[in-house]
């Protein structure tokens, strides 16, 4: 069981260039998310979907777009990176419906902007 | 007033110590509450759920205050492989889960 999948592992870009990162499921949640991580500033939200074809703000969107393609699949597009977007990012999916549902996290994508 | 608040530490306790972390928020509708655990450039990892009565696992002890807005995370007889960034966090029913910032344990021998 793969639980949450996340793609590439590493990037470095340089400014001004487009990637997405990519994120998959299996344990057929209705709930994915992104987030970022910065030093001294803890998990922050980019984006969330909580059901397929929904999406919505998190607390950073600022920079970025996202894909729900299906209940398996949540992508996130940076257009045009910045220095600023340097950092580690993480999908995560939980049950909705479930109010104790717990977030499962993918192992990250270290994205550096030069 | 953040949503979710942690001392960031360091917490530097002895091998076979007790310590104990707290965390409060804001959102009196939230629902449900983990803490989480995360170790250095990892991904965090679901540590134990917090429930209403309290619960424990093993080492680990989780409580819950409503009326305060607060919950709580005692570890006993510390372990070297306890060292970690313990992270609080908030799930409102219906809204987005908030994730404290983070307290960082380092067990010393």
């Amino acid at each position: 069981n793969a639980g949450v999948t996340q793609t590439p592992k590493f990037q470095v870009l340089k400014t001004g260039q487009s990637m997405t990162l990519q994120c998959a499921q299996d344990m057929n949640h209705n709930s994915m998310y992104w987030y970022r991580q910065d030093p001294g500033m803890g998990l922050r939200l980019i984006y969330y979907s909580a059901s397929e074809g929904t999406t919505d703000k998190g607390e950073v969107p600022n920079g970025y777009n996202v894909s729900r393609l299906n209940k398996r699949e949540f992508s996130l597009r940076l257009e045009s990176a910045a220095p600023s977007q340097t950092s580690v990012y993480f999908c995560a999916s939980s049950g909705t419906g479930e109010v104790s549902a717990p977030l499962h996290f993918g192992n990250g994508t270290r994205l550096t902007v030069t | 007033r953040k949503e979710v608040e942690q001392d960031p530490g360091p917490f530097n306790v002895p091998e076979g110590a007790t310590v104990a972390f707290n965390c409060t928020y804001s959102n009196s509708a939230s629902q449900s509450f983990f803490w989480y655990r995360q170790d250095c450039r990892k991904e965090p990892k679901l540590l134990m759920s917090v429930y209403s009565s309290g619960n424990e696992d093993g080492r680990f002890t989780a409580q819950l205050n409503r009326a305060s807005q607060y919950i709580s995370l005692l570890i006993r007889d510390s372990k070297l492989s306890d060292s970690a960034t313990y992270l609080c966090v908030v799930n409102p029913w219906g809204q987005k889960v908030t994730f404290g910032i983070g307290t960082k344990l380092q067990v010393i021998p």
